[in-house]
């Protein structure tokens, strides 16, 4: 199956500081993907991320807030900028591949006091 | 716009009898869907997915029902065990300008009684 290894695992972060989070996939895929997960509620994509070409943002996500960069086919980061308290959440990615469909990795869960 | 919801937010079962869980959505352009599992603390489990093609697929003791007509999509957990218990999402690919993006519906919270 596929892997996804994504850290930090979790974090507390004071308000007015970034965090950057990254996700590192066991082989080469075209597409990851960013999302926010707020306490108690479903996944919200926050942007798609492509190789070579600048992340495409969700309606109410913009680049300035999540940076999102994409060196290479397994390595992707999203920082987290200007963070507070309304930013705490699960932030997790995902990937996709053929023959492995959607794999996810286990969240960082996000604490901004 | 697109949305996946879900019509129960919680559902409590007894080990052993089967569980059902459903998801409403509202784009007719979907052509693929997937059931997850979450439980606390860990991301996604992929359980079983379906296209737009069929209107059933079955797994280990689980089975996906979907109904086009009426845009709504089931879970079946048969012999629900105390270990599925879990938050469920059911996700669709809008499949717009080719974006394999996922959209989540809301979830629900499964509970399974000793």
């Amino acid at each position: 199956s596929a892997v996804i290894s994504q850290k930090p695992s979790r974090d507390i972060c004071q308000r007015g500081t970034s965090l950057t989070i990254q996700c590192q996939v066991d082989s080469q895929v075209t597409m990851m993907f960013w999302y926010r997960q707020q306490p108690g509620q479903s996944l919200t994509l926050i942007a798609t991320a492509n190789q070579g070409s600048e992340a495409t943002y969700e309606s109410g996500f913009v680049i300035d807030k999540f940076p999102i960069s994409r060196p290479n086919l397994t390595f992707s980061t999203l920082t987290v900028s200007n963070m507070s308290p309304e930013d705490s959440s699960i932030y997790l990615c995902s990937e996709i591949r053929t023959g492995y469909g959607y794999t996810f990795g286990s969240g960082t869960r996000l604490t901004v006091v | 716009g697109e949305s996946v919801g879900l019509h129960l937010p919680t559902l409590s079962v007894q080990e052993g009898d089967n569980s059902i869980i459903n998801c409403a959505y509202s784009n007719s352009a979907s052509d693929y869907f997937i059931w997850y599992k979450q439980e606390s603390g860990k991301g996604p489990q992929f359980i079983i997915d379906i296209r737009s093609n069929m209107d059933k697929r079955q797994g280990q003791r689980v089975t996906v029902l979907l109904n086009k007509t009426v845009k709504h999509l089931s879970l079946q957990i048969a012999a629900t065990q105390p270990g599925d218990s879990a938050v469920y999402f059911c996700a669709e690919n809008p499949f717009q300008g080719g974006s394999e993006k996922l959209v989540f519906g809301k979830g629900t919270k499964l509970t399974v009684n000793p």
